[in-house]
């Protein structure tokens, strides 16, 4: 059974920085891309940034650019969100997402995703 | 970036309706379209990609339709369990961006 468990998230204050994790369980970890996407309260989805199978691809939106970095471990099943510079606007719930191409390899979905840690910006 | 944008943000219906939702993408996106289900309290769940293929595991009664830029989910037979809010994305970018989602809400 595929598992992504998500930690890391708390409150902290505007401007100072906070690590995310997810632990992969239940499937080849390097044989996808994952992605963060978050949430914030009462308010629809929004993707924050992507990885590929072996960082080689990585983005990010633009609210996020230049103060989060994405980064995985292959070894250890771990995937990771740095997020420095902190802002109010940042406080929401964040979800790694398995990232999986269809049979064809050219359809990009998110069909496996995790609970969410809850990180709250706020002095 | 693509910006998606969802019609209506929120309806009304009833259980055995017929419900259609609209995405419309910015730009042409051919048809790298994925639609999500969401319940409170819970993580997405993906229904539909690629325009219009279900999802391994999906009842029927959803279905997606589209191309280019504008694109359909239809729900058949609302069940109760459908109650929900539902997102589209687009997959066309690596900047995977979402609809602002539709609340579908019991009448």
């Amino acid at each position: 059974e595929v598992q992504l468990v998500e930690s890391g998230g708390g409150l902290v204050q505007p401007g100072r920085s906070l690590r995310l994790s997810c632990a992969a369980s239940g499937f080849t970890f390097d044989d996808y891309g994952m992605d963060w996407v978050r949430q914030a309260p009462g308010k629809g989805l929004e993707w924050v940034s992507g990885i590929s199978w072996n960082s080689g691809n990585i983005d990010y939106a633009d609210s996020v650019k230049g103060r989060f970095t994405i980064s995985r471990d292959n070894a250890k099943n771990f995937l990771y969100l740095e997020m420095n510079s902190l802002r109010a606007e940042d406080t929401a719930l964040y979800y790694c997402a398995r990232g999986s191409f269809d049979s064809s390899g050219f359809y990009y979905t998110f069909d496996s995703w995790g609970q969410g840690t809850l990180v709250i910006v706020s002095s | 970036d693509i910006q998606m944008t969802q019609s209506p943000s929120s309806l009304s219906a009833s259980v055995g309706d017929r419900v259609t939702i609209t995405c419309r993408a910015s730009q042409t996106i051919s048809t790298y379209l994925n639609w999500y289900q969401q319940k409170p309290g819970k993580a997405p769940k993906l229904l539909i990609y690629a325009a219009s293929s279900l999802q391994s595991g999906v009842p029927s009664r959803f279905s997606g339709s589209g191309s280019g830029t504008d694109f359909t989910l239809t729900i058949n037979t609302l069940q109760p369990e459908d109650f929900a809010t539902y997102y589209c994305q687009q997959s066309y970018r690596t900047r995977r961006t979402f609809g602002q989602g539709t609340k579908l809400e019991i009448k």
